[in-house]
């Protein structure tokens, strides 16, 4: 069965570095999303992405962040200048589009864990 | 802002015994509902979904919810646990604008564990 896939699955980085968490979604996919959780609290939304633009953020979606899709399988999120509170799991998630009653379902990637020193 | 209520943090049950993990939400239009669950060092994985229709749905390895639009509530059981089902279960709400882009909205998650 198909799977979301993502890299690295762990990151340690120091604070104010430049860190680019990388997915590939399902091949026949064309919706991609970006969410967190940090310890203990709710997974959250970041940004959804179609036809090579943002279709919606989150308010914690500031202008340290950035997705981009540079070739056909995959889809990164880059954060410019990484903060503390920044140390999360991050999920990447694609659902198909299309019609049919499993359009809408997103499939998650088994997350990369953040941690920012 | 839409939320999802999950209120039960952490289960724990002997196997064979009945389930039931609570969700509830906050809008009040047309909403998308799902549970996924996550088996430990695993990824989130859809266990059932509700979009319309027979608002009681039935998902992978004998999960059920049923969908009571009055009570803003998207419940999750299955009658008869076992060991294996022991994981974290999600819910989460995503609201219908027409539009096949849409944010999931996810509760807190709840920890289940079933005893041997």
């Amino acid at each position: 069965e198909p799977e979301v896939t993502q890299t690295p699955s762990h990151q340690v980085t120091q604070m104010g570095q430049e860190v680019i968490l990388r997915c590939v979604p399902i091949s026949n996919h064309l919706y991609f999303y970006w969410y967190r959780q940090i310890l203990g609290q709710k997974v959250e939304f970041l940004v959804s992405f179609y036809n090579n633009e943002i279709s919606e953020k989150s308010e914690i979606f500031d202008d340290q962040f950035s997705v981009e899709r540079p070739d056909g399988s995959n889809f990164t999120l880059k954060i410019r200048s990484t903060k503390l509170e920044d140390s999360a799991m991050y999920f990447c998630a694609s659902s198909e589009g299309g019609t049919g009653t499993g359009w809408e379902t997103q499939y998650f990637g088994p997350g990369t864990r953040l941690l920012v020193l | 802002a839409q939320s999802v209520s999950q209120h039960n943090h952490h289960v724990i049950l002997s196997e064979a015994a009945s389930l039931e993990l609570g969700c509830n939400y906050s809008y009040g239009g047309t909403v998308n509902l799902f549970w996924y669950v996550q088996y430990p060092g695993q990824h989130l994985q859809l266990l059932l979904k509700y979009f319309s229709g027979d608002p009681l749905v039935k998902g992978i390895k004998g999960f059920e919810a049923e969908f009571i639009k009055s009570k803003f509530s998207f419940n999750l059981r299955k009658p008869s646990v076992q060991w294996s089902d022991t994981a974290e279960y999600f819910c989460a709400v995503k609201v219908d604008r027409g539009s096949t882009l849409g944010r999931l909205y996810f509760g807190r998650g709840t920890q289940l564990t079933v005893w041997p």
